[in-house]
């Protein structure tokens, strides 16, 4: 499997509170993203990075946020956190265009 | 939203009988991959499609992508308890992926 460490792998918190997901990869590739994984939706685009600073919305961004200062950690952050937001988080990466994507073993969050 | 539709969302699949999954969309498609996530698991890569008419094998699974590159299909023959899980279909468009809803499959022994 490629190198890809999310963290933590599974966390519980309350409503309103903030929460930082961590994805970190060895292997220097250049696209990162984050996925949010619901029944009966697959996995759907929260946000991705196609570089250091550089990141762009998916098509479930909002009440989300995310940043990139180094190639290898891509943070995605919620800032007030609401139940909607309970779901399990996938982190992948990429080396370009026409690539497989590499997943990494998920966290699975829960908000009360 | 999902740009690609997956059918069946279940199959639930003697084991031993094959099966077909498919993937379709209402626009013309760069090129299709296909994940398979075990149950507990992260979605891992099967395989990627390009070209019109492709067709790939891989052991028991045969994909298939469209002459009109708007559909894909999975075929699997013979299906073994090892097959269990959900299998993506995702449109590969401008550096991000679309993923479909999924088939989740399930094996009788």
């Amino acid at each position: 499997d490629a190198g890809i460490t999310q963290s933590p792998r599974h966390k519980v918190t309350e409503t309103g509170t903030p929460v930082t997901l961590r994805c970190h990869q060895t292997e220097n590739h250049r696209y990162m993203y984050w996925y949010r994984q619901d029944p009966g939706h697959g996995l759907r685009l929260i946000h991705y990075s196609y570089g250091v600073k550089d990141t762009d919305k998916g098509e479930v961004s909002d009440g989300y946020s995310v940043s990139r200062s180094k190639t290898e950690d891509f943070l995605l952050t919620l800032e007030s956190a609401t139940s909607s937001q309970t779901s399990v988080y996938f982190c992948a990466i990429r080396q370009g265009g026409g690539q497989p994507q590499h997943f990494g073993d998920g966290t699975r969050l829960s908000i009360l | 939203g999902q740009q690609v539709m997956q059918i069946p969302q279940y199959q639930h699949v003697q084991e031993g009988e094959d099966f077909t999954t498919y993937c379709n969309s209402s626009t013309t498609l760069s090129n299709i991959q296909w994940y398979k996530q075990r149950p507990g698991g992260h979605p891992v890569f099967l395989i990627q499609l390009v070209k019109s008419g492709e067709v790939k094998k891989q052991k028991r699974l045969t994909f298939q992508f469209g002459e009109a590159k708007k559909n894909s299909s999975l075929h699997i023959t013979a299906t073994q308890t090892t097959d269990v899980g959900t299998y993506f279909c995702a449109e590969d468009n401008d550096y991000k992926l679309s993923f479909g809803a999924g088939t989740t499959v399930t094996v009788r022994a």
